[in-house]
């Protein structure tokens, strides 16, 4: 089964940071661009972040460049999320999704969330 | 306030029809595919529709997509109460930072 679980979520205080994973299952991980997506509570999905197969191409909303960093290891097929300078904004379900290339690069398989909740 | 632009709400009977707008720019809509993605309450999104109209297997053909120019739209026919949820459109935009993938606000379907 084509699956991607998060895990990494939690509370945590303004300033501080946060490292979440994705672990990846039922296909070829190294195969495909990958992407984290959050939606905050009652709010729509908001793009945060994606980088190509080989880590070789790497992309960031506008709302989290210079404290976030994603990255992957396709040996363990997994990807991360470096979150730093935590904002009580960044407060969030954050989601794993997949590219698919065949599907002109719609995010075909996503994760079941994690949350994020920055506060004091 | 979002790139793409989508009605906060629609409803409809059960068996009836509905259409959801989104309209964005020449710069992510009008140069690019269109996916749509449909979020069951408590759930993640999954994806509806690819290529402004191809469904992914699985997917009945009570849902559609069309694009035409800046604007695309999501079709659902035959209603059903398991059809509550919301809908999100996307796509990407180059006008921003290259890369960049753009939502829209999200619709939210209520099946009366």
């Amino acid at each position: 089964e084509v699956q991607l679980v998060e895990s990494g979520g939690g509370l945590v205080k303004p300033g501080g940071s946060l490292r979440l994973s994705c672990a990846a299952s039922g296909f070829t991980f190294s195969s495909y661009s990958m992407n984290w997506v959050r939606q905050a509570p009652g709010k729509g999905l908001e793009w945060v972040s994606s980088i190509s197969s080989s880590s070789s191409y790497i992309y960031y909303a506008d709302s989290v460049k210079g404290r976030f960093t994603i990255s992957r290891d396709n040996a363990k097929n997994s990807l991360y999320l470096q979150m730093n300078s935590l904002r009580a904004e960044d407060t969030a379900v954050y989601y794993c999704a997949r590219n698919s290339k065949l599907l002109h690069d719609a995010f075909d398989i996503w994760g079941q969330g994690t949350m994020v909740t920055v506060s004091s | 306030q979002s790139v793409l632009t989508q009605p906060p709400s629609v409803s409809a009977a059960p068996g009836q029809k509905v259409t959801i707008s989104c309209s964005g720019s020449s710069s992510n809509i009008g140069n690019n595919y269109v996916s749509w993605y449909q979020q069951l309450p408590g759930t993640a999104p999954k994806l509806l529709i690819y290529d402004n109209n191809k469904r992914p297997s699985g997917i009945p053909d009570r849902f559609s997509g069309s694009k035409s120019g800046t604007s695309a739209t999501l079709g659902i026919t035959g209603l059903q109460t398991g059809d509550e949820a919301d809908y999100y459109c996307g796509t990407w935009d180059s006008s921003l930072s290259a890369g960049d993938v753009v939502f829209g606000g999200g619709t939210k379907l209520t099946v009366l």
